[in-house]
């Protein structure tokens, strides 16, 4: 069974950088597309971009400017990076799987809450 | 802002029929196909529909998915307690670019 698992600080100040990791058991990360989506607290959802295997990204153009994602092939894990953080950036973070750029995403996190503030 | 656009809520008794909505553009909707997640409280989204109609396996034959032209729908038939939650639509967009974009959800009220 394919798990995804959300790690990083749960508290980060703002302009500051948010970083995240989701490390993945149960299948390759050598292989799909995984992705980064976030909700803030009582609202909907927001994806944040993807990663594919070969390195290739893509992020959503409103967060495009201080968004990196990038992989550890090696650790299989994948990581998130947000830049000059607010507190509209507060919102749980998820990690989740998709097998083609535009495809539904399978398998989700169970979501890790960043919290902006200083 | 979301470019997918659903009624904030719904509710029905159990056992009733309950479809929501998901209004969308030529670049989204109309283009790609539309997947639809449930949200429990405090769980994260699981997928619910793909591919405007297909049920991973698992999902109970009462949700089903539909779409046509812009718009696609949900429908929950013998609406459940459990199905109380939040639900969203989705569907890749092909413009700036190309970004995955979230429906702005619906609560379903089991009341």
């Amino acid at each position: 069974q394919v798990q995804l698992q959300e790690s990083g600080p749960g508290l980060v100040k703002p302009s500051e950088t948010l970083s995240l990791t989701c490390t993945v058991s149960g299948a390759s990360i050598s292989n799909f597309f995984w992705s980064w989506i976030r909700q803030p607290p009582g609202k909907g959802l927001e994806w944040i971009g993807y990663i594919y295997y070969n390195g290739s990204t893509k992020y959503n153009p409103s967060l495009k400017s201080r968004v990196t994602i990038s992989e550890d092939t090696s650790k299989n894990h994948f990581s998130l990076k947000l830049t000059s953080v607010t507190a509209a950036d507060t919102a749980v973070y998820y990690c989740a799987r998709g097998t083609d750029y535009a495809d539904p995403f399978d398998f989700w996190g169970q979501g890790a809450l960043v919290t902006v503030s200083s | 802002q979301s470019v997918l656009t659903q009624p904030p809520s719904a509710s029905g008794t159990p056992g009733q029929r309950v479809t929501i909505s998901c209004s969308g553009s030529r670049s989204n909707t109309k283009s790609n196909t539309v997947n639809w997640y449930q949200q429990l409280p405090g769980a994260a989204p699981k997928l619910l529909i793909y591919s405007n109609y297909h049920r991973p396996s698992g999902v109970p034959d009462r949700f089903s998915g539909s779409k046509s032209g812009t718009s696609a729908a949900l429908t929950i038939s013998g609406l459940q307690s459990e199905d109380e939650a939040d639900y969203y639509c989705a569907a890749w967009d092909d413009s700036l670019d190309g970004y995955y974009a979230f429906g702005t959800g619906t609560k379903v009220t089991v009341l």
